[in-house]
């Protein structure tokens, strides 16, 4: 079983749209969450860093943590076409590490 | 100009060739890391280094080198190419907070 789970998708949605993209983990040690959403040939760039349990929201971007079911999401209200793009989630521990563990990414398309 | 360059962007090459890709960084960060992303498996950590007498195996380290040369320089080998190494690889840097910054990334493909 992978540490990380999430649904490559892909999903396509009307703009407008509310979208939910999600991971589950495995490991409870993990506390720091991140979204990197990632265009067609380009590198990952940050979107969205929440730490432990509970919600952070930044303009049409919502995070949510649930730490007891080691479950994150990413919230997108009112999505639009250049939404478009790979999220990745990734989440690591409090260790000196600060190595990040990465999902296989989601693909979303917002359709004008 | 971007923060953290890659070279070359695209480099096709054949089974055997050692391969070295380039990573420079402007902003002043001591940590650097070197992923690749396959379809399906997502970001993978190859090597990361926290400065420059610090280097440490990732999760897919076999096949693989890296040289620090200086805070701003971290780059990847591969000393033999194989088919299998066909993939997306990305460097990154980030300070002591978790924020790591990519950039644009390699696309390789072995013959």
């Amino acid at each position: 079983q992978k540490e990380v789970e999430q649904d490559p998708g892909p999903l396509s949605v009307p703009e407008g749209a509310i979208v939910s993209l999600n991971c589950t983990y495995s490991n409870s040690a993990f506390q720091y969450f991140m979204w990197y959403r990632q265009y067609s040939r380009k590198g990952p760039e940050l979107l969205m860093y929440t730490y432990s349990s509970g919600n952070k929201e930044d303009g049409r971007f919502t995070a949510q943590v649930d730490k007891s079911s080691k479950y994150i999401s990413l919230f997108i209200r009112d999505s639009q076409p250049s939404d478009s793009a790979t999220y990745l989630c990734a989440m690591r521990d409090g260790g000196a590490t600060n190595k990040l563990i990465f999902g296989t990414g989601t693909l979303l398309a917002v359709q004008p | 100009d971007a923060d953290v360059t890659q070279t070359p962007r695209n480099r096709i090459t054949k089974t055997g060739k050692r391969i070295m890709l380039e990573c420079s960084q402007t902003k002043g960060h001591d940590r650097m890391y070197w992923y690749r992303q396959d379809p399906g498996l997502g970001l993978r950590l190859i090597y990361y280094s926290f400065d420059v007498k610090d280097i440490n195996k990732g999760e897919i380290s076999d096949g693989y080198s890296v040289s620090r040369q200086a805070q701003a320089k971290f780059s990847l080998s591969l000393e033999s190419a194989i088919p299998n190494q066909t993939a997306l690889y990305f460097c990154a840097t980030s300070g002591p907070t978790d924020t790591q910054y990519f950039g644009p990334g390699t696309r390789l493909t072995v013959l």
